[in-house]
């Protein structure tokens, strides 16, 4: 499978916790980014990614969340302290930079977190 | 702000019928839309953009500035279409920004 790729698929924790999450993107592909879905609703934009450079980042990413992409290759998403409020499926897209390929963003299959 | 509208969670049509998928916008430049489509456990997967003005699976969207819609269409609908559908806008076109704003999904349930 060449698609995005993600770590683990669930992950139960206890409020309080630290979890870590990766992503792989497709291989060509220089752009990265996470989004979070809570039920109900469609994903929410958290941060992206060009190469190893974080280029934007939404209001939504506290400051117990953090975000690398130390090689331009994989990125993790940490969440320091977790609340139960924290409980999502966190997606991770990626996208090639072409010209003319406008902003179609590939999606990885999505961590769901769930904080007891 | 940008904000994307999908005013019906869910939508129910009988095989054969036409289905059309709201899907309304609020930004004041040049957005680029999108309709994405999740499958039963399946990953969120792009159905169509309107820069490419093309016909996927039978679906069709067109961009209308005027009302701000991004409506997605079919005209025979068929089983296989049951999936989650939603609308995202990219303010890319002319600002350079990347994050896609998503609609809260409508459910389209095709019944035999």
């Amino acid at each position: 499978d060449t698609g995005v790729s993600q770590d683990p698929r669930h992950k139960i924790t206890k409020r309080g916790q630290n979890v870590t999450f990766r992503c792989d993107p497709i291989s060509e592909h220089n752009r990265l980014y996470w989004y979070r879905q809570t039920l109900g609703q469609g994903p929410e934009f958290l941060t992206y990614f060009q190469n190893e450079a974080q280029l934007e980042k939404s209001r939504l990413l506290s400051d117990r969340f953090s975000a690398e992409r130390p090689k331009g290759s994989f990125s993790t998403l940490e969440i320091q302290r977790t609340e139960q409020g924290d409980s999502a499926m966190y997606l991770c897209a990626s996208s090639p930079e072409e010209a003319g390929a406008g902003n179609e963003q590939f999606f990885g299959p999505g961590t769901r977190l769930t904080v007891l | 702000a940008q904000r994307v509208t999908q005013p019906e969670k869910l939508l129910s049509v009988f095989k054969g019928a036409p289905v059309e998928l709201k899907c309304n916008y609020s930004y004041s430049g040049s957005p680029e839309l999108f309709w994405y489509v999740q499958y039963s456990r399946q990953r969120l997967q792009l159905l169509l953009r309107h820069i490419s003005r093309e016909s996927i699976k039978g679906f069709t969207a067109d961009l209308n500035k005027g009302e701000t819609s991004f409506h997605l269409k079919k005209p025979f609908a068929q089983e296989e279409d049951s999936a989650m559908y939603y609308c995202a806008l990219s303010p890319l076109l002319d600002t350079g920004r990347r994050a896609l704003t998503f609609g809260s999904g409508t459910r389209l349930q095709v019944q035999p």
